[in-house]
């Protein structure tokens, strides 16, 4: 079974600040990772993922992630945190099977405050 | 592009009523899904569907139904509202097949709010 794991609920960073969001997932055949963001009041949107390529995942508004199997971790960072990445973010791990997409299995999210 | 539509944005139940979520897609992904969002706990995947007349349950299906007689909508039904149903539910729908990028990405409608008295 998959099961995904965000440490910290919630994480305050400066405007300008690395923003490092932490996610260890466990997964019982190679897995598939996801970062989605949501803004306040919308759905969730596809920041990157990872598909057994790169270990080193960029994504949009300069986020990146990287994909450690000897520490199943694939946690989200951004080198200069900006007031618009105030949001909740949300890691999520995939297990193929047969070619076949399999559901998602979500993280409890992190909430991420940016300040002035 | 209409990507995931979902209807409606709010609503108010009493309990023991009954009423439908609509989910709509224009994107003819085969794949579509219902979560519900709860504060700290993250998505949990309620019903799930791999094409027209095919549904299968996923980790919190009790108190839920939901048919797909199209490719394109994808309605959730609750019979008898509860309380615990109080809850921000969300359509996602993707290919079922990966592509050459390896894997499948949700598009997420842009959620119900559903508040049970």
């Amino acid at each position: 079974a998959q099961s995904v794991t965000q440490l910290g609920s919630h994480v305050s960073v400066s405007e300008g600040a690395l923003v490092l969001l932490r996610c260890n997932y466990s997964s019982s055949v190679p897995p598939y990772l996801f970062w989605y963001v949501q803004y306040p009041n919308q759905g969730l949107q596809l920041l990157l993922k990872y598909t057994s390529a790169a270990t080193l995942v960029k994504g949009i508004n300069g986020f990146e992630a990287e994909f450690k199997k000897s520490e199943t971790s694939f946690h989200l960072t951004k080198p200069s945190a900006h007031m618009s990445d105030a949001a909740e973010y949300f890691c999520a791990v995939s297990e193929i099977s047969s070619g076949s997409a399999r559901q998602l299995t979500f993280g409890s999210g992190t909430q991420l405050t940016v300040l002035p | 592009n209409a990507g995931v539509t979902q209807t409606p944005k709010f609503q108010v139940l009493k309990t023991g009523q009954s009423m439908t979520l609509q989910c709509a897609q224009d994107m003819n992904h085969e794949y579509m899904s219902w979560y519900r969002q709860d504060p700290g706990m993250g998505l949990r995947l309620i019903h799930y569907s791999v094409g027209a007349g095919i549904t299968d349950q996923g980790e919190v299906p009790n108190g839920y139904n939901v048919s797909r007689s199209t490719t394109e909508d994808f309605p959730l039904r609750l019979l008898s509202a509860a309380p615990s149903q109080t809850s921000v539910y969300f359509c996602a729908s993707s290919y079922l097949f990966m592509g050459s990028s390896g894997a499948n990405v949700l598009t997420f409608g842009a959620g119900s709010r559903l508040t049970v008295l």
